[in-house]
């Protein structure tokens, strides 16, 4: 079973500060890491994503930070809104698996 | 823009029923999936399906369960006789590309056995 681990489990921030939530895999198979964000009652939709062949990719406030070596890869939410206020999954895919494995899950609250 | 639909939106059925949930998903995609989400836990993968055939399951995914194409735009997720322990929601996904490897995601099935 190849195991996500996601942290922190909440995050409460400021409206127009940086939101951090950082994701750990085991296996270097992992060809593809996406983010889903998670309105209540709404099923995930994909936000951004990265290939493990760069270190960074950035799309408007979201940037996510890829550490190959580490097996680490985080969501950088910049200048959060109360909007942004949702739960977010990181996951792994491989097309050998040809699934995706979530994460815990990450409760955010931006607060005015 | 194209979406994945799902049908019923919520389903309550007594223990031992059958049930049948419905996707369609977006119509130039090949591959489809199911996942389920226990109450405030994480999405779990259930199922993987590419021409016409399942291509990997998880543990979850017993005998009571099943996957069917029948028209080339449905896409169906049965559950034989349901437990208890099915409750939740169930998201079925496509992608189009496995080269892309986006899934893109209906809103949901509620399940409620009682």
């Amino acid at each position: 079973q190849q195991q996500v681990k996601q942290s922190p489990q909440s995050l409460i921030v400021q409206k127009g500060g940086i939101s951090i939530i950082n994701c750990a895999y085991e296996n270097t198979a992992f060809d593809y890491f996406p983010w889903y964000q998670q309105f209540p009652g709404k099923g995930p939709a994909l936000l951004i994503a990265i290939r493990p062949d760069v270190s960074e990719k950035k799309e408007g406030r979201f940037t996510i930070s890829f550490n190959k070596s580490a097996k680490q890869f985080s969501l950088h939410i910049m200048d959060s809104q109360p909007g942004d206020s949702a739960t977010y999954f990181c996951a792994v895919f491989t097309g050998g698996g040809n699934k995706l494995t979530f994460g815990t899950g990450t409760q955010l609250k931006v607060e005015l | 823009e194209p979406e994945v639909t799902q049908t019923p939106s919520h389903q309550v059925t007594q223990m031992g029923q059958e049930v049948i949930l419905r996707c369609v998903p977006i119509s130039n995609h090949l591959y489809f999936y199911w996942y389920r989400q226990i109450l405030g836990q994480k999405v779990e993968f259930l199922v993987s399906f590419y021409n016409n055939e399942i291509s990997e399951k998880s543990e979850i995914f017993d005998d009571q369960f099943s996957v069917e194409r029948p028209d080339g735009s449905n896409f169906t997720l049965k559950i034989r006789s349901t437990k208890l322990e099915d409750s939740a929601m169930y998201f079925c996904a496509s992608m189009g590309d496995r080269a892309v490897e986006t899934q893109y995601f209906g809103p949901g099935t509620r399940l409620l056995v009682l």
